[in-house]
């Protein structure tokens, strides 16, 4: 299977809490990350996670780590119609150069 | 400017011909990353330099596709006898060095299209 898996769509109202799930294969995963892409523009680095902590919180976003499931999740509070864009989950390893990334999920947020 | 820039934006080809992407890093960046995005998938890791080190190449799919950076400078990306199935948004990133590997910024990408 693929070593980052995400759900590719969802849809929220907007001044509802989006939760975005993402699952990974690697146990020696050492950094997670998520990564925003609007349409026309490069990935924006969102917050990012060491494997040694559970939770980071950075004014609306909120990331919860559970590494014994290797399941990371992403919490946008208050979504505003703004937010609407793909998020990238990715993970590297501390002595690779490369991130693998999942495919993506595309938010939608209605009015 | 003060971001990664990729040029062109766009790039439509036909099958069997070279192309050559371009990537402009942020300056005083050491570190550059290729990534491959084909439609509906992942990014996926192709080529990393480090200042003057020996690139890491491994995520090349295949011979057709090699890069080169000059120093800490411009990256070109260069694909002979393009195929169908190398259609794909092609991304650039850098960062200050390999230990902020996390902290990338991603150029907007060239779209590449082969007919």
């Amino acid at each position: 299977g693929e070593d980052v898996e995400q759900s590719l769509f969802l849809s929220v109202r907007e001044g509802d809490s989006s939760v975005i799930n993402c699952t990974y294969t690697d146990s020696s995963s050492t950094y997670l990350y998520w990564y925003k892409q609007e349409p026309g523009a490069g990935l924006q680095l969102l917050t990012y996670i060491f494997s040694n902590m559970d939770m980071k919180q950075d004014q609306r976003l909120t990331v919860l780590l559970n590494k014994k499931d290797k399941h990371l999740s992403l919490r946008i509070a208050d979504t505003q119609t703004g937010d609407s864009a793909i998020y990238f989950c990715a993970e590297s390893r501390k002595n690779n150069n490369d991130m693998r990334f999942g495919a993506g999920t595309r938010l939608t947020v209605k009015p | 400017g003060a971001g990664v820039s990729q040029s062109p934006s766009n790039k439509v080809t036909e099958k069997g011909k070279d192309v050559e992407l371009r990537c402009d890093p942020i300056s005083g960046h050491t570190a550059l990353y290729w990534y491959r995005q084909r439609l509906g998938q992942g990014l996926e890791f192709l080529i990393y330099f480090q200042g003057n080190s020996a690139p890491d190449k491994s995520g090349l799919p295949s011979d057709r596709f090699s890069a080169e950076r000059t120093g800490e400078s411009v990256s070109t990306l260069t694909i002979q006898r393009t195929q169908q199935e190398d259609s794909a948004v092609y991304l650039c990133a850098s960062s200050l060095d390999r230990e902020s590997s996390g902290t990338q910024y991603f150029g907007p990408g060239t779209r590449l299209t082969v007919l």
